[in-house]
């Protein structure tokens, strides 16, 4: 049984450039939330998707966009990179958002 | 505010010593608490998990934790650290109120000495 897995594993974008990050839940999961984990601290929640539609937000800018494609599978687009947007980006899938997060690998993304 | 607090950034044991990684969270609602450990470029492992009922918690790699409401704690203990338990460990809180949202500590980076 697969689990939550991410592509690409690392990214060096440039500033002002638009970089897209894509994940895979966990086979019978749903839902999907995204983190930025910056290097030191621990994970801040960017967005969830539940049924193709953003669910709930934390405090990103709209800089920061996603999408769920009917497979459950999820994609994360960030424009306008910032050298601040640096970060390791993590994945998590659910069941319907209320049951246990399985997180992925991460896409490691340096913005120089 | 919701919030995890970690207090301990970094701790040091020796390999078969006991451990305790602490954490404290300040929620409204009725608080899902989970541990989840990070080796150094990889993503998050859950070790385990509170909803409700019993509050004290087993998880993997024989870890457990305990809930205390009154303290609104959650901290992480093992019995006998090994070697491969170096790594970060995580606190995070979540709940009915949030579904996905979980809110994260800032971690504790664990050091086993052999």
């Amino acid at each position: 049984d697969a689990g939550v897995t991410q592509s690409p594993t690392h990214l060096i974008k440039t500033r002002g450039q638009q970089v897209t990050l894509r994940c895979s839940p966990k086979s019978g999961h749903d839902t999907v939330s995204w983190y930025q984990q910056a290097l030191g601290q621990g994970p801040q929640f960017i967005f969830q998707y539940y049924e193709e539609e953003e669910r709930q937000r934390g405090n990103f800018p709209d800089r920061f966009s996603g999408h769920q494609f009917p497979n459950y599978s999820s994609e994360l687009n960030v424009n306008a990179l910032l050298l601040g947007d640096s970060a390791l980006y993590l994945c998590a899938s659910s069941l319907n958002g209320y049951e246990t997060q399985y997180f992925g690998p991460g896409t490691r993304l340096l913005v120089l | 505010a919701q919030s995890v607090t970690q207090p301990d950034i970094h701790i040091t044991v020796s390999e078969g010593a006991s451990l305790e990684l602490r954490c404290n969270y300040s929620y409204g609602a009725t608080p899902y608490l989970f541990w989840y450990v990070q080796s150094p470029g990889q993503g998050l492992q859950l070790l385990l998990k509170y909803f409700s009922g019993d509050t004290l918690v087993q998880g993997i790699k024989g870890f457990e934790a305990e809930f205390k409401r009154s303290q609104s704690s959650f901290n992480l203990r093992k019995p006998s650290v090994h070697w491969s338990d170096a790594a970060e460990y995580f606190c995070a809180v979540g709940g009915s109120g949030n579904t996905g949202k979980l809110i994260f500590g800032q971690g504790t980076t664990l050091q086993v000495k052999p």
